[in-house]
């Protein structure tokens, strides 16, 4: 089937407004990952879900950044009152369930460029 | 220190040599690695996974773990121009989570 989906593929907004990234996993996968990729390195962990509940969100920066799954698919990352170091690269990425040797796959990311 | 740390390069190989790609790890409780690829512009590719001590080989890939040095490698054999990308080191700490080196960039010249 398909692979995982995010959009917008790009996004470009000023300083101090409101984003919302959106990940669609590989149907069938109940695990869900956010990640962030600056240049140069690797992803950092954001947050993950198992089902519908974020089990981790341990590594979101601050109170700014919220993620949900209501119903245990598509999920969204929202960004609230955005600075300029929130640009960076998001990547979603499923695995079909969590826990030893989850092989994890990648979304095309959404590359976020704040003004 | 680093969770997972690996040489930034560029290593530059020759076409059809290999290149020997190396990742040390922190965590000594980890239990998964991965190797992802990763082209200029483009989203991680997962290319190997290896679980136990020893070697796992896939096509020209070889994956070598050792958890007792926390180390693992990757070896890229018959190295083609169509290899050039950044290869990550992932490590699974926790069983859900990775945490990435920031990535090994393989030059391969023609």
């Amino acid at each position: 089937g398909a692979g995982v989906s995010q959009t917008p593929s790009n996004k470009v907004t000023e300083k101090g407004k409101y984003v919302e990234l959106r990940c669609d996993p590989i149907s069938g996968h109940t695990a869900l990952y956010w990640y962030r990729q600056s240049l140069g390195q690797g992803p950092e962990f954001l947050i993950y879900f198992q089902g519908t509940g974020a089990a981790d969100d341990s590594g979101l920066p601050n109170d700014r950044f919220f993620a949900v799954r209501p119903e245990g698919s598509v999920s969204t990352l929202k960004i609230q009152r955005t600075e300029r170091g929130d640009s960076a690269v998001y990547l979603c990425a499923s695995s079909l369930i969590a826990g030893p040797g989850n092989e994890q796959f990648f979304g095309p990311g959404t590359r976020l460029t704040v003004l | 220190q680093k969770e997972v740390e690996q040489n930034s390069g560029p290593l530059s190989v020759p076409e059809g040599a290999i290149a020997s790609l190396n990742c040390t790890y922190s965590d000594r409780g980890s239990q998964s690695f991965f190797w992802y690829r990763q082209y200029s512009g483009k989203s991680p590719e997962l290319i190997m996974s290896i679980y136990s001590n020893g070697d796992k080989e896939d096509g020209r890939f070889t994956a070598q773990l050792n958890k007792a040095s926390q180390y693992v490698s990757l070896l890229i054999r018959d190295s083609q121009p169509s290899d050039s990308a950044t290869y990550l080191c992932a490590v699974n700490p926790n069983d859900y989570k990775l945490s990435f080196g920031a990535g090994t960039t393989v030059t391969v010249r023609a």
